[in-house]
């Protein structure tokens, strides 16, 4: 099974939805991050958590919200999707305690998402 | 500000070898990561560098110099399944937002027969 799983995988939906991308874990890492990508701009990162309680915003965050559910579990949220936020958005894990290779970040498969 | 510069895209025959560059200006240095991504799909970890010098894994290689502000990823024995973008990626420091990493746009790597 996969350590860093995302649902949906391919979203379509209307200018002003509000919608919601999920991303869970079993990889026991405490700091989680969503990204977009987009072609010929590369990865962006858009929140980013610590830990449960400690939320940040990264470089691209308006329009976005997010929420930490749990050590496992990680979702963002548009609030009213407009069609500039038609991107490939990964989910990706890390461990801060790591050895060698410090705090590798580990990627979920990704949700394409596609606004009308 | 931060910059990470990478080839934009590049082609090598299938058994050459190939070296993919990436330049960095960031406000600290405290690590770089090497990525490969295939299209559509999430990117997967490759190489980390800190100190100066060539770590090697197997077919491939990664460079660091910290006083060039200079990486590179070295690809022998291409294979057709290398076809992918290879992106960059810095640590500027370690701890807080400054470990956050920042990543470059990707250099996409086709592989002919």
């Amino acid at each position: 099974d996969a350590d860093v799983t995302q649902t949906p995988r391919n979203r379509i939906t209307k200018t002003g939805k509000r919608i919601m991308l999920e991303c869970s874990q079993t990889k026991g890492h405490d700091r989680m991050y969503w990204y977009r990508q987009d072609p010929g701009l590369g990865l962006r990162l858009i929140y980013y958590s610590f830990d449960v309680k400690d939320i940040n915003k990264g470089e691209i965050s308006d329009g976005y919200s997010v929420s930490r559910q749990a050590q496992a579990k990680f979702s963002l949220s548009l609030e009213s999707a407009i069609p500039n936020q038609t991107a490939l958005y990964f989910c990706a894990t890390s461990d801060p305690t790591s050895g060698k290779y410090q705090e590798t970040q580990y990627f979920g498969p990704g949700t394409r998402l596609l606004v009308l | 500000g931060q910059n990470i510069d990478q080839p934009t895209e590049m082609t090598a025959t299938e058994g050459a070898i190939v070296q993919i560059n990436c330049t960095y200006q960031t406000s600290g240095f405290n690590g770089l990561f090497w990525y490969q991504q295939h299209a559509g799909e999430a990117p997967t970890f490759l190489s980390y560098n800190v100190l100066d010098g060539l770590e090697e894994k197997g077919r491939f290689s990664s460079f660091l110099s910290r006083s060039k502000g200079y990486s590179y990823l070295l690809l022998k024995e291409l294979q057709m399944k290398d076809s992918a973008s290879y992106l960059c990626a810095v640590r500027p420091f370690y701890g807080g937002s400054q470990g956050n990493l920042i990543f470059g746009k990707g250099t996409k790597l086709s592989v002919k027969p």
